[in-house]
């Protein structure tokens, strides 16, 4: 069975730390996403990556920046947590045309 | 920039009654259309994915349609059931290959 595994669920982390969100998948896909989904807002598109060390900005990059050394790993860094960062994070990936699976999602508070 | 719309945002039915939610899209050039579940402080689900050149998909009792050309999907749950409370997000595959959500649909089958 296909897995994309988020390895925190629930994170806690103070203003002005840097986080790292990890996100790993065993299915070897190429196309893998950060999303983070608020109450009202929906699910808004961070960055996403279609290739290792291959990276694109999606709506909202701003404070974010991510890294694909290796094709199964994607991980989301928060340069400088700040409140307006509490939120779901949910990674996913995705073969070419097909299905898109997603992590079970990590709960970020910034306090 | 594209939009996905999701009517109703909320529905409370009884058990055993068969149920419509509605998405509808502004983008013509959708690569894919895919039906998600989401349950509360959980990751999303893959239900139904509908290539653009067909128009529907079942699984059980689950069934989408797909009319590109007016820019609207249909999903089905027929004989609802309790365990069906969940939210349901409609996402279309763009170009890109990032994929665009809907705000979703809150269901709640009472018993």
């Amino acid at each position: 069975d296909v897995k994309v595994t988020q390895s925190s669920r629930y994170l806690v982390k103070r203003t002005g730390e840097k986080v790292f969100l990890e996100c790993v998948q065993d299915m070897d896909h190429e196309n893998m996403f950060w999303y983070r989904q608020d109450p009202g807002l929906g699910l808004r598109l961070i960055y996403f990556s279609y290739d290792v060390k291959m990276k694109e900005k999606g709506d909202i990059p701003e404070g974010y920046s991510v890294s694909r050394e290796k094709k199964e790993r994607f991980s989301l860094i928060l340069e400088s947590a700040s409140t307006n960062q509490t939120s779901m994070y949910l990674c996913a990936s995705m073969v070419e045309g097909a299905y898109y699976t997603f992590g079970s999602g990590t709960r970020l508070t910034v306090v | 920039k594209q939009e996905v719309t999701q009517i109703p945002a909320a529905l409370s039915v009884p058990e055993g009654e068969n149920l419509v939610l509605n998405c509808s899209f502004t983008d013509s050039a959708i690569y894919n259309l895919q039906w998600f579940r989401q349950d509360p402080g959980k990751g999303l689900t893959s239900l139904l994915l509908i290539q653009s050149s067909q128009r529907e998909q079942t699984s059980g009792r689950l069934n989408a349609s797909l009319d590109k050309s007016s820019g609207r999907s249909t999903f089905y749950i027929a004989a609802s059931q309790p365990g069906d409370s969940a939210t349901y997000l409609c996402a279309y595959l763009s170009g890109n290959n990032d994929m665009r959500f809907g705000a979703g649909t809150r269901l709640t089958v009472k018993p």
